[in-house]
């Protein structure tokens, strides 16, 4: 298995701009997250989808934050319009849910907006 | 308050040394406990899951206190390739499997 796929790897955008970032799970993971890593705040879980279904979006900053899992191998987060303060690498993770549930993660995508 | 609270360090240690880094979490309803492992602009990485009883993978040792929500990382006889940030997790299984990171431990070993 090629693991979790991200794309893209970099982005730098304007200020204004929409950007989507896509994930792949691993195949037969049942759930996903989506995290966001700064300096300042760490890892920061932005929602999570068990079976495509979003569970708990409590962590999406705002409105213009936006994701979907229309199917079991991919998801978007979608950010419009985007600002410098969204300037983080986003991290999706996989896993199967189990007693000791790994997580494993994709190589991020490290978001710039200028 | 964060739910899963460490400090962030760095810690600063010669290779050879033992080193040892703590964890506290708010949620009593925390079932599953793991220590990750970040390299310098790298994914995080499972370094190894943390049971009750306490767990050991060569220089590595995990403890759990259920009782004061804390949990530890040993690492005996450092080497340079443990120089990371270590993360500290909990799983809420009554969340359906939500995953809560600390901010992290940036450890150096040094020659």
């Amino acid at each position: 298995d090629a693991g979790v796929i991200q794309s893209p790897r970099h982005e730098v955008t304007e200020m204004g701009q929409e950007v989507t970032l896509r994930c792949k799970p691993i195949s037969g993971h049942d759930y996903l997250f989506w995290y966001r890593q700064t300096m300042m705040r760490g890892l920061e879980l932005l929602i999570y989808f068990n079976n495509n279904v979003p569970i708990d979006d409590s962590g999406m900053p705002e409105d213009r934050f936006s994701a979907k899992m229309p199917n079991a191998s991919f998801s978007t987060l979608k950010i419009q319009p985007s600002e410098p303060r969204d300037s983080a690498v986003y991290f999706c993770a996989s896993s199967f849910l189990g007693p000791d549930t790994e997580a494993f993660f994709g190589q991020g995508t490290r978001l710039t907006v200028v | 308050r964060k739910e899963v609270e460490q400090d962030p360090g760095p810690f600063n240690v010669p290779e050879g040394a033992t080193v040892a880094f703590n964890c506290t979490y708010s949620n009593s309803a925390s079932q599953s406990f793991f220590w990750y492992r970040q390299d310098c602009r790298k994914e995080p990485k499972l370094l190894m899951s943390v049971y009750s009883s306490g767990n050991e993978d060569g220089r590595f040792t995990a403890q759990l206190n259920r009782a004061s929500q804390y949990i530890s990382l040993l690492i005996r006889d450092s080497k340079l390739s443990d120089s990371a940030t270590y993360l500290c997790v909990v799983n809420r299984h009554n969340q359906g499997g939500k995953l809560i990171f600390g901010q992290g431990t940036e450890l150096s070993v040094k020659p």
